[in-house]
């Protein structure tokens, strides 16, 4: 099994560009969630979905939307980007909340 | 204040001490506890669960205390495999994703 897949491992963006980040896992796990993660800030959840169809906010999602079309996919869309975004991006799934989520190995964004 | 609070550290300890990290969570409808290991640039990996009997995993023991909202992690004969940040992450009721401490960093010194 593959896990979770994140694809780019590195972007680099110009200030006003869209990118979307990718997000596939092979587990069947219903939640997947993503998050940045900045120095001296931890982990910030972004945007989650607890299904097919169905996305919620995170603590911090202005800038970016998600959609989940299917149970594998979960991309997030970075609509104009900005400096503040430049920040380490993860994907993780899970198949209930009361288990651990299995991490993707991360996409590192740097906005000039 | 934060929603889950640790220690940043860094804890620097020898090989083979004893050492323990401290957690505190503000939302008392949190229902789920975990703790994760960081190392440098790569993501953050499962640990272990923490249940409120307490859970043992070789040489790692973690605790939780409901009443007074606070998780531990006790790591005994550390080694230097062990130096890695040590996330305290809850879910709770509402939400169906992960809160995360900002993590304490061990270094196990030889």
């Amino acid at each position: 099994n593959a896990g979770v897949t994140q694809t780019p491992k590195f972007q680099v963006l110009k200030t006003g560009q869209s990118m979307t980040l990718q997000c596939a896992q092979d587990m069947n796990h219903e939640y997947m969630s993503w998050y940045r993660q900045d120095p001296g800030m931890g982990l910030r959840l972004i945007h989650y979905s607890v299904g097919a169809g169905i996305t919620d906010q995170g603590e911090v999602p202005n800038g970016y939307n998600v959609s989940r079309s299917t149970t594998e996919d979960f991309p997030l869309r970075l609509l104009s980007a900005a400096p503040s975004q430049t920040s380490v991006y993860f994907c993780a799934s899970s198949p209930d909340r009361a288990y651990g989520y299995t991490f993707g190995s991360g996409t590192r964004l740097t906005v000039v | 204040r934060k929603e889950v609070e640790q220690d940043p550290g860094p804890f620097n300890v020898p090989e083979g001490a004893t050492v323990a990290f401290n957690c505190t969570y503000s939302n008392s409808a949190s229902q789920s506890f975990f703790w994760y290991r960081q190392d440098c640039r790569k993501e953050p990996k499962l640990l272990m669960s923490v249940y409120s009997s307490g859970n043992e995993d070789g040489r790692f023991t973690a605790q939780l205390n409901r009443a007074s909202q606070y998780i531990s992690l006790l790591i005994r004969d550390s080694k230097l495999s062990d130096s890695a940040t040590y996330l305290c992450v809850v879910i709770d009721t509402g939400r169906r994703a992960l809160t995360f401490g900002s993590g304490t960093r061990l270094q196990v010194q030889p």
